[in-house]
């Protein structure tokens, strides 16, 4: 089956740091591949996509580029805030229907002024 | 932009009651979902539903039931509560475009059963 692994941390930086949230994958076929961002007291929402091979989803600041051959789609970021401070999801749909997303454990990242 | 409303925030309920989670999403989508937010577990797929009056269990169903009779509105059941299904529930809802289509999560309800 499918799964997806990430660092569940805590993962903590000062502000201004760079960022890495490592993410692999295991699927068969070509999955999309997304990261949603959980801030406290509140439900996941998409942060960034890709849809195939060495596309690159970006937002906020944030990227993630789509790794076939390392099956990986890393989450980063040049200059952490403060307001980063979340919980960071990856996940996979692999177009298997309405039940094709699987997730990561999630990363809790902690950004300190 | 697309709303997930569930009704509660916050529900405290004793063992043994039966317990209702509602969900209702703005933007037409067809596809619904149900996961329960543990620690160290991740989210865990409880209930789905493609089409009104349909339903697909997930990966963790037992102890839960769902009810779609409308397409925006998806129920999810605690038939006798326990004090394991004591969790933080979130309701998500996707249009069927693709498999690049991203989930619109709620809030979530934070439910306590003592």
């Amino acid at each position: 089956g499918n799964s997806v692994t990430q660092m569940e941390g805590p993962v903590t930086l000062s502000e201004e740091a760079f960022l890495t949230i490592n993410c692999t994958y295991t699927a068969t076929g070509y999955p999309s591949l997304f990261w949603y961002v959980q801030y406290p007291g509140e439900g996941l929402q998409l942060l960034l996509k890709a849809t195939k091979a060495d596309d690159k989803g970006s937002n906020k600041g944030f990227e993630a580029t789509y790794r076939k051959e390392t099956t990986s789609f890393h989450l980063e970021k040049g200059s952490v805030q403060v307001s980063d401070s979340a919980v960071y999801f990856c996940a996979l749909s692999d177009g298997g229907g309405a039940d094709g997303l699987t997730f990561g454990k999630g990363t809790h990242l902690i950004i300190q002024p | 932009d697309v709303k997930v409303t569930q009704s509660s925030r916050y529900l405290v309920k004793r063992t043994g009651e039966k317990v209702f989670l509602e969900c209702v999403q703005d933007m037409d989508h067809e596809n619904m979902f149900w996961y329960r937010q543990d620690p160290g577990l991740g989210l865990r797929l409880i209930y789905f539903s493609y089409d009104v009056k349909m339903k697909e269990k997930g990966d963790i169903p037992e102890g839960y039931s769902v009810s779609r009779e409308k397409k925006e509105r998806f129920s999810l059941i605690l038939e006798s509560a326990s004090t394991n299904q004591t969790s933080m529930y979130l309701c998500a809802s996707s249009s069927t475009g693709g498999y690049g289509s991203p989930l619109h999560f709620g809030n979530g309800t934070r439910l306590t059963v003592t």
